[in-house]
């Protein structure tokens, strides 16, 4: 059974700070996602990395993959009120018959405070 | 495009009640998927589908069954409800190519008393 370790569970800061989130898993992933939900709504996704290194940029967003592809980060610089939500990450098992199969980290509560 | 729809938005259903939620999306994904998401805690899989008329168990399948007739609907049906049911139920659908980006519904809110 693969896991997805997300850290930290919660995060409250004031507007303008920078935090960083975490997913670490001893499995290798075909692909991490990264998706936001906000409450009563479905998670929607904000970011697919697939390659081992990978970072990518999301205005105030940065996304890694690590170079073994079993862990990943987000990072938000000067956070905002509307970055309020729950993060959650996910990793695509890879192998020919995972059927698109996501395990899901346990997500981290973000609120920020103006 | 609508994307992934699902019905009921809410409901409340005593123990030993039974009910389907629907679950339709309109991107001709192959792909779909039920999940459960109690507070706190991420998404846990129930059952998924790579097809018409191709079903099989997630990681919580007990309680539940699904069925697939078409590429654009997958009902979840509740047997005998309990009140280990209540939970946030979404559904999902992907394209069957990698990298499996997920398509999610607003989610069903069941309470079971």
């Amino acid at each position: 059974t693969q896991l997805l370790e997300q850290s930290p569970q919660f995060l409250s800061i004031q507007e303008g700070e920078n935090l960083t989130v975490y997913c670490n898993s001893s499995s290798v992933f075909s692909s991490l996602q990264w998706y936001r939900q906000e409450p009563g709504e479905g998670p929607v996704l904000l970011v697919t990395v697939v390659t081992g290194g990978e970072v990518k940029k999301l205005k105030r967003l940065t996304f890694q993959f690590g170079d073994a592809r079993k862990d990943s980060s987000l990072h938000i610089t000067a956070a905002q009120p509307g970055d309020t939500g729950l993060y959650l990450c996910a990793g695509a098992s890879a192998g020919g018959t995972s059927y698109g199969k996501l395990t899901f980290g346990q997500g981290t509560i973000l609120t920020v405070h103006p | 495009n609508a994307g992934v729809t699902q019905t009921p938005k809410f409901r409340i259903l005593k123990i030993g009640q039974s009910m389907t939620l629907q679950c339709t999306q309109d991107m001709n994904h192959n792909y779909m998927y039920w999940y459960r998401q109690d507070p706190g805690m991420g998404l846990k899989l129930i059952y998924y589908s790579v097809g018409a008329g191709i079903t099989d168990k997630g990681e919580v399948p007990n309680g539940y069954n699904v069925s697939r007739s078409t590429t654009e609907d997958f009902p979840l049906r509740l047997e005998l409800a309990a009140p280990s049911q209540t939970s946030v139920y979404f559904c999902a659908s992907s394209f069957q190519g990698g990298p499996y980006e997920q398509y999610f519904g607003p989610g069903t809110r069941l309470t079971v008393t």
